[in-house]
């Protein structure tokens, strides 16, 4: 059974600080692998997405790096802001096929402080 | 278009009764799935529509869960007989071609 960890669980940094989240994963056959923000009582927000071939993605700020053989991933956010205060969430799909369900760490929270 | 909608945002119900939860899905998008996520958690997966058909229905908890999709569109999740323990928000997210899932806002269960 796929197991996702992302450690710690909340994290505070100062305003333009570079930052990295971890998230590791049990099973390596995976078919890609997704980072989300959500806020507050809200729904997730798909970051980015890493198929299982890609080593990482970029959009803006954020990096995410995909090792799937040895089970991690990490999401890099650079000079970081208080509007990038949220959870951020890893999420696994597969390996059953494109279609399969995802499979999801508890997230870290994020507080950035100005 | 609209993105992934889901109807209520919020249920207060009391144990015992049923609810109906609606997803209405991003045009075209032929997978469809329902999650749990309970406070503190990550969503928590329950069951996936291929279509019109469940393709995987091995995270519902138990048999008072129950989802249709009939027109292979708009997804309804059931639940009879709620318990305490159901209190949760109930995500819903589609995807075409294996590609990204789309998350709605989610609909806010709480059982008194």
């Amino acid at each position: 059974k796929q197991e996702v960890t992302q450690i710690p669980a909340a994290l505070s940094v100062p305003e333009g600080e570079n930052l990295v989240l971890n998230c590791s994963f049990t099973d390596s056959a995976i078919y890609n692998l997704q980072w989300f923000r959500q806020d507050p009582g809200k729904g997730l927000t798909s970051l980015l997405l890493i198929q299982s071939s890609q080593r990482e993605q970029t959009s803006g700020r954020l990096n995410a790096s995909l090792d799937k053989s040895s089970g991690r991933s990490t999401l890099y956010i650079a000079a970081s802001q208080p509007g990038d205060s949220a959870t951020y969430l890893c999420a696994v799909r597969g390996p059953t096929g494109a279609n399969s369900k995802l499979t999801f760490g508890k997230g870290i929270t994020l507080s950035v402080r100005p | 278009g609209a993105g992934v909608s889901q109807t209520p945002s919020n249920k207060v119900t009391e144990k015992g009764k049923y609810v109906e939860l609606r997803c209405d899905p991003i045009s075209g998008h032929t997978a469809l799935y329902w999650y749990r996520q309970s406070l503190g958690q990550g969503p928590e997966f329950l069951i996936y529509f291929q279509g019109t058909g469940a393709a995987d229905d091995s995270g519902l908890p138990n048999d008072r869960f129950f989802a249709v999709r009939p027109e292979g569109s708009v997804s309804t999740l059931k639940i009879q007989r709620t318990e305490r323990g159901d209190s949760a928000v109930y995500l819903c997210a589609t995807s075409s071609g294996g590609n990204e899932q789309f998350f709605g806002p989610g609909t806010r269960l709480t059982v008194l």
